[in-house]
Parts: structure tokens; sequence; C-alpha cells
């Protein structure tokens, strides 16, 4: 079974400052993709980065990067120079690529930046 | 160019009416699913559909539900009906056969309240 993992409910972090939201994943597959999606108060699902399993570097989407670790089957996101404009909350996603490429969800951290 | 777009935005129903819901994709991506969203939960898979290809329903969770796609256009949900545990956020994605590859962008979700 295919499974994702956010051990972090609620998370907060003051304006300009760096946060780390962890991800955790457990799939049979060799060929998948890894996504963070954010989801403001709009409801509106925003993608923010992505991840290919068969890439050994890690992505980075200007303030967004990740810590791909394939063995540890681990995907965090980190968040740097933080922004009010990043309160949201944040899931992280795994695709396999196979037939059916459903998106499976963690539960999601609600990340609340103060100012 | 135009993002995904669904209607209605919310949708208030009395419980063991139909319901139907829409989603139009962005144009030329020929994957298109529907999730659902429950308070506090992650997301739900429901359908997928990819081109010409027989959807994959493997995620509706009754008979009460079902879903067509018009070619590579716009796709309707529709919950007939509806109970109160049918009350959600349902969200529609679309995806692009090119890049970036398995990448899914999301509508605005429509929400429904089931009375």
């Amino acid at each position: 079974a295919q499974t994702v993992t956010q051990s972090q409910p609620e998370m907060s972090v003051q304006e300009a400052e760096t946060v780390t939201l962890s991800c955790t994943y457990d799939t049979s597959e060799s060929n998948y993709y890894l996504f963070w999606y954010k989801q403001p108060p709009s409801r509106q699902m925003i993608l923010v980065i992505r991840q290919e399993a068969y890439k050994q570097q890690n992505a980075t989407e200007n303030r967004f990067s990740v810590n791909f670790q394939k063995a540890a089957k681990s995907f965090s996101l980190k968040i740097s120079d933080s922004q009010l404009g990043d309160t949201a909350m944040y899931f992280c996603a795994l695709l396999n690529a196979g037939n059916n490429r459903k998106l499976i969800w963690g539960l999601g951290t609600s990340l609340a930046v103060n100012p | 160019g135009a993002g995904v777009s669904q209607s209605p935005s919310n949708k208030v129903t009395e419980k063991g009416k139909d319901v139907e819901l829409r989603c139009d994709p962005i144009s030329g991506h020929t994957a298109l699913y529907w999730y659902r969203q429950r308070l506090g939960q992650g997301l739900e898979f429901l359908i997928y559909f990819q081109g010409n290809s027989a959807p994959d329903k493997s995620g509706l969770p009754s008979d009460r539900f079902s879903a067509e796609r018009t070619g590579e256009s716009v796709s309707t949900l529709t919950i007939q009906r509806t109970q109160q545990e049918d009350s959600a956020v349902y969200l529609c994605a679309s995806s692009s056969s090119g890049t970036p590859r398995y990448t899914q962008y999301f509508g605005p979700g429509t929400r429904l309240t089931v009375l």
C-alpha cells in the first residue's frame, strides 16, 4: 500500500525565519513523483514544488527547497525567509507513474507565519 | 493561460436531492481528476479520465456518484440522492502528457453542503 505521513499537524514560524515541514512516504514502485502543495484559506490548491524520484538532486523553487532522502523515504520541505503569505495548509503527495496516476495525500500541516 | 475552473463555487442542497458539479480543465490537458476533501481530512481520489480511455472509477465511494467527460474537455461529477456525509469540497485537477510530467493543477473547488 502507498501511504503519505505528515507528523506535524500544526507549526508556526516568525516572519523571515526558516521552517521545515516533514513528510514520509511508503511505496513499492520505483517510478514515482513527490509533490508539495499549499492550500491557503481561499482553498485553491497550489503547487509549491515537485521531485522526480529518479533524480538525486533536491528540487528548489526560489525560497522553497526539499530534502529528498530516497532510502529513508523522506521528503521534507524547507521554506526560507518565511513571509506572511506563506500561511496555509501544506500537503505532501505521492504519485506512482503507473496506469492510475492519482495523488496520494498526507493529512497536511497547518503553517502559521507570525509577524 | 486560463487555469482549471469549477462551478458552482458553493452549493447548498437538501438531503436526497441530486447535484451536478462542473470542471473545465486547462486547454490541451488530457488527464482530469476529481478529489474530495472532507473537513480536517486529506484528499480522497474519486475518478480519473485519460484521453479517450475508459475512466478509472476505483475511488467513487458509492453508486450514487458518477462522472462524465466529453473528449478532453469539460467534466461533470454527479451525486444522486445526496447524504449529509457527502458534504465536502470537491476539487478537480488536470495534467498534461507533456512537461512537467504528472503534475496536476487544481481548480478552486466546489464546496458542497448537504442539509
